[in-house]
């Protein structure tokens, strides 16, 4: 059974102060690995997908990673407009199921 | 550019009543479409999804159905709500017919069973 786990729950950052957040996952044969930020009440955004081991995307502050069984999602500098919750999910070989994590809960203070 | 609408964004409904959500997608042509639930705390569940108009495949056994009228159409119905039923509905699609993946959300609708 495809499964993800995101820590740490929750994380409070002060400004500038860059961090990593984890999603460590199993998937039976890895079609993508992507992550969300998702605003209370709104619907999750995309952020990026990754395919395979060793591959790094960027989106401004923003830069996720993918070994094996764990992607990191690192933030350099972070703002108080990137508090939100990241959420990771994973497909598999079977179906249209994305399996998704928990998420991470950031909170980024000025 | 593709849109992703859903309505309502919000609902309150006693237990026992109908429910019918609606999603739109436009901007695309045969999309595959995904409803899925979000309860607190936890990671988004997937309920149906659907690759065409009238089909669609449910993963997990509940009080609810949906259906796809139309090509980017897609509804979730439930003919007599349960308190188990409150929380916040997505509604997805993403690309199909191809090995590209990724699933665009809409707004969401958070439905309150009283």
């Amino acid at each position: 059974e495809d499964q993800v786990t995101q820590s740490p729950e929750a994380l409070r950052l002060q400004e500038g102060e860059s961090s990593s957040l984890n999603c460590s996952y199993t998937v039976s044969g890895l079609r993508g690995l992507f992550w969300y930020r998702q605003d209370p009440g709104k619907g999750p955004e995309f952020l990026f997908t990754l395919y395979s081991a060793g591959e790094e995307k960027e989106k401004e502050r923003l830069k996720a990673t993918l070994t094996k069984k764990e992607s990191f999602l690192h933030i350099t500098a972070p703002k108080p407009e990137d508090s939100a919750t990241y959420l990771c999910a994973v497909k598999g070989d079977y179906g249209q199921n994305f399996v998704f994590g928990p998420g991470t809960r950031l909170s980024v203070l000025p | 550019s593709q849109t992703i609408h859903q309505w309502p964004a919000t609902l309150v409904q006693p237990v026992g009543s109908p429910l019918s959500l609606e999603c739109t997608v436009e901007g695309t042509s045969n999309p595959n479409l995904y409803w899925y639930r979000q309860a607190a705390g936890r990671g988004l569940q997937l309920l149906f999804y659907s690759v065409g108009i009238g089909q669609i495949s449910s993963e997990v056994p509940q009080n609810l159905s949906a259906s796809r009228p139309q090509d980017r159409q897609f509804i979730l119905s439930s003919k007599k709500l349960l308190l188990s039923d409150s929380g916040f509905y997505l509604c997805a699609w993403s690309v199909g017919g191809t090995s590209t993946y990724e699933q665009y959300f809409g707004p969401g609708t958070r439905l309150t069973v009283t």
